[in-house]
């Protein structure tokens, strides 16, 4: 199995914060890499898709980058609705997820 | 507008057999694969299984494979996912969830709301 990791596991910011989450595989996903959103209560959300593709109805402010086996996600100015928990996925063999990036309010 | 509804929270017993499911509406139910994942506190979000509805083609994650049945009745387009014998372990929340393929990269784009399984004695 293709094991995603994250770093960091969590982290405090404020509105309007640039905030960049990593996401590490264990081996080459290639582009296969996609990025959720979830909230406490609520079922994931898909953000990006194929690494920096924005999912219809998703904010601009939200991007992805990277190849291979390093990944990142970034939120240019971080909103009030935007603390949540993020997870990279793979697709390249079966799926997995990461273990995901808490953001909370500092 | 396009979902997927499941059904409700429940509570068994260990070695208690169980069956959930997961009704979709608002979009053709079998042109698209159905996903069941699920979500525990120490091991995350985990990928169980597909089922493509069209024909019934099943895919498991090699976790999961001989521990579950992941099922469709097309007639009520309504997917399923079922346990034998419940264990202990098998308490989680348990989603559903429309997979989207992008040709060589697959995502799951609509997601039902969750079913909570708790499994004690």
């Amino acid at each position: 199995d293709i094991q995603m990791t994250q770093s960091p596991p969590s982290l405090s910011a404020s509105v309007g914060d640039r905030v960049t989450i990593t996401c590490r595989a264990s081996q080459t996903v290639y582009n296969y890499l996609n990025w959720y959103q979830q909230k406490p209560g609520k079922a994931p959300k898909v953000l990006i898709y194929a690494v920096s593709n924005l999912q219809s109805g998703v904010p601009s402010r939200f991007s992805g980058s990277g190849s291979g086996t390093d990944f990142t996600l970034t939120i240019s100015s971080l909103q009030p609705e935007d603390f949540a928990t993020y997870f990279c996925q793979q697709s390249y063999s079966n799926l997995t997820f990461g273990p995901g990036t808490k953001v909370d309010i500092k | 507008e396009e979902q997927l509804v499941q059904s409700g929270a429940e509570v068994k017993k260990p070695g208690e057999f169980l069956k959930i499911s997961c009704k979709s509406s608002g979009y053709s139910f079998n042109n698209f694969w159905i996903g069941w994942v699920r979500q525990t506190p120490g091991k995350g979000l985990e990928w169980m299984g597909n089922i493509y509805p069209g024909d019934s083609d099943t895919r498991y994650s090699p976790s999961f494979q001989g521990q579950v049945t992941i099922s469709v009745d097309k007639s009520i387009s309504t997917a399923f996912l079922q346990w034998s014998s419940l264990r202990a372990s098998d308490t989680a929340i348990y989603y559903c969830a429309r997979r989207f393929y992008d040709p060589g990269n697959w995502y799951f784009d609509l997601w039902g709301r969750g079913t909570l399984v708790t499994v004690s004695s």
